[in-house]
């Protein structure tokens, strides 16, 4: 059974950057057909999509963030990282890993948002 | 502001139907059947309970049921029982630079 697990430091300073690790076990995160996110909640709020890696290698951000993050994989380890750098407080949230599933539109593999299986969540607080 | 708009509860009894709706544009709901929804109890991750507008992945009750009109998205649960209270979140493809857009999430209370 596929399950993924974030990892990372819970308080984050403003003005430095924020990495997480989400671990996947179960399954090879580069053989499968899937995608791979970040997504995060802000207390209270709503789901915000942050960027995504296909098993190909390709990314793909979300624009509101794209100068600020970066999403690298370690097959080795079975794991994909984010870092977001120069955090503020609006960046405080709960962030989670998922895996999501591909999306054909023209006969051309797209990012869906259907994201069938998500880690726990890490609460991750920027303060200084 | 979230780019797909939901009602921000919706209330019902047990054993009774309600519909949460969500609503895009041409640039996703309207024209494209990839809108997923997600059940999310306090303190827990979100869960996938209907994607591609229609589909319930594998182990979802057949009480959860979706569909879609126009640029308007509805997710419907019948036979409430107590342990639907939750919030409710639907997201689309969007042929938008945004890629992947949410809605702003339905809390729904069982009365």
């Amino acid at each position: 059974q596929l399950q993924l697990q974030e990892s990372g430091p819970g308080l984050v300073k403003p003005s430095e950057t924020l990495s997480l690790t989400c671990t996947v076990s179960g399954g090879s995160i580069s053989s499968s057909r899937y995608f791979w996110g970040w997504i995060r909640q802000p207390p209270g709020k709503g789901l915000e999509w942050i960027e995504s890696v296909y098993y190909t290698a390709t990314t793909y951000y979300n624009p509101s963030l794209k100068s600020r993050v970066t999403i690298s994989v370690d097959t080795s380890k079975n794991q994909f990282s984010l870092k977001l750098s120069s955090v503020t407080a609006a960046d405080t949230a709960v962030y989670y890993c998922a895996r999501h599933l591909p999306i054909t539109i023209f006969g051309v593999v797209r990012m869906g948002t259907a994201f069938d299986i998500w880690g726990q969540g890490t609460m991750v607080t920027v303060s200084s | 502001q979230s780019a797909l708009t939901q009602p921000a509860s919706v209330s019902g009894s047990p054993g009774q139907s309600i519909t949460i709706s969500c609503t895009g544009t041409s640039s996703d709901v309207g024209n494209y059947n990839f809108v997923s929804w997600f059940q999310q109890h306090p303190g827990k991750a979100p869960k996938l309970i209907i994607f591609d507008v229609s589909n319930r992945p594998s182990g979802v009750s057949n009480r959860f049921s979706g569909s879609k009109s126009g640029n308007t998205a509805s997710l419907t649960i019948s036979g409430l029982q107590a342990e639907d209270e939750a919030d409710y979140f639907c997201s689309s493809y969007t042929s938008s630079v945004t890629l992947g857009v949410f809605g702003g999430g339905t809390k729904l209370t069982v009365l």
